[in-house]
């Protein structure tokens, strides 16, 4: 699986949109980019994931871009609620195992 | 999705004993997986549960001290064999449902402390 390099952390004012980057430089054509949180050492949850096309679901959206060597995770509305570590990752599909990363602290502020 | 049923939640052990952790999924899944995550650590793959064989383990990882089954595609087990206190961490049970769901799902979690 190819490597993601993530911020440490990152500060967010609660209603703002919280933009989380991550970096694959090395990613292959057939890797697709996943992000999870994880709240408070609760097992991960699944948040989104995509290819080559900017992805959009009821918890946030995904910008990947052209060149796919880089990604957002975009939160449009952040709460309080959604202070967590973020991981990104990619993986083959079908090819089973996920390597995470050290992913990023957002620490939603009121 | 898949629910995950993780068992026990939490426990406290004595240095040289072992805790077998269960893992069962409320559907078949094609592929199960043991991760561990140390106090302020990223989540460590262990292995992969493989159905009906011996599991796949990661670098830095044997069975001897992480034994795991997997008798069917809804269960899986994972023993944390003659602990030290370095074993202290959550272990997590995860799965991929499979059948066009490539999602990776997670179970709640043990937090294991050893004392």
């Amino acid at each position: 699986d190819a490597k993601t390099t993530q911020p440490p952390s990152m500060d967010c004012a609660e209603g703002r949109a919280a933009n989380l980057p991550c970096n694959h430089s090395t990613i292959s054509g057939n890797e697709y980019v996943y992000w999870y949180r994880q709240i408070h050492s609760q097992g991960p949850q699944y948040i989104i994931h995509g290819l080559k096309n900017n992805e959009t679901n009821e918890m946030a959206s995904l910008i990947i871009t052209e060149d796919r060597k880089s990604s957002t995770l975009i939160l449009p509305h952040a709460t309080l609620r959604d202070t967590a570590v973020y991981y990104c990752i990619v993986r083959v599909v079908n090819a089973g195992k996920s390597t995470f990363g050290d992913g990023t602290t957002l620490t939603v502020k009121p | 999705s898949a629910v995950i049923s993780q068992k026990p939640s939490r426990d406290i052990c004595q240095r040289g004993t072992s805790l077998t952790i269960q893992c069962q999924v409320d559907s078949q899944v094609t592929m199960m997986f043991w991760y561990r995550q140390q106090p302020g650590q990223s989540l460590t793959l262990i292995a992969t549960a493989n159905q009906g064989s011996e599991a796949t383990y990661e670098s830095g990882f044997v069975i001897d001290k992480f034994p795991i089954s997997r008798p069917n595609l809804t269960f899986s087990t994972l023993t944390v064999s003659n602990m030290s206190p370095e074993d202290s961490s959550i272990y997590l049970c995860s799965v991929i449902p499979g059948q066009g769901n490539e999602k990776l799902f997670f179970g709640s979690g043990t937090q294991l402390s050893v004392l």
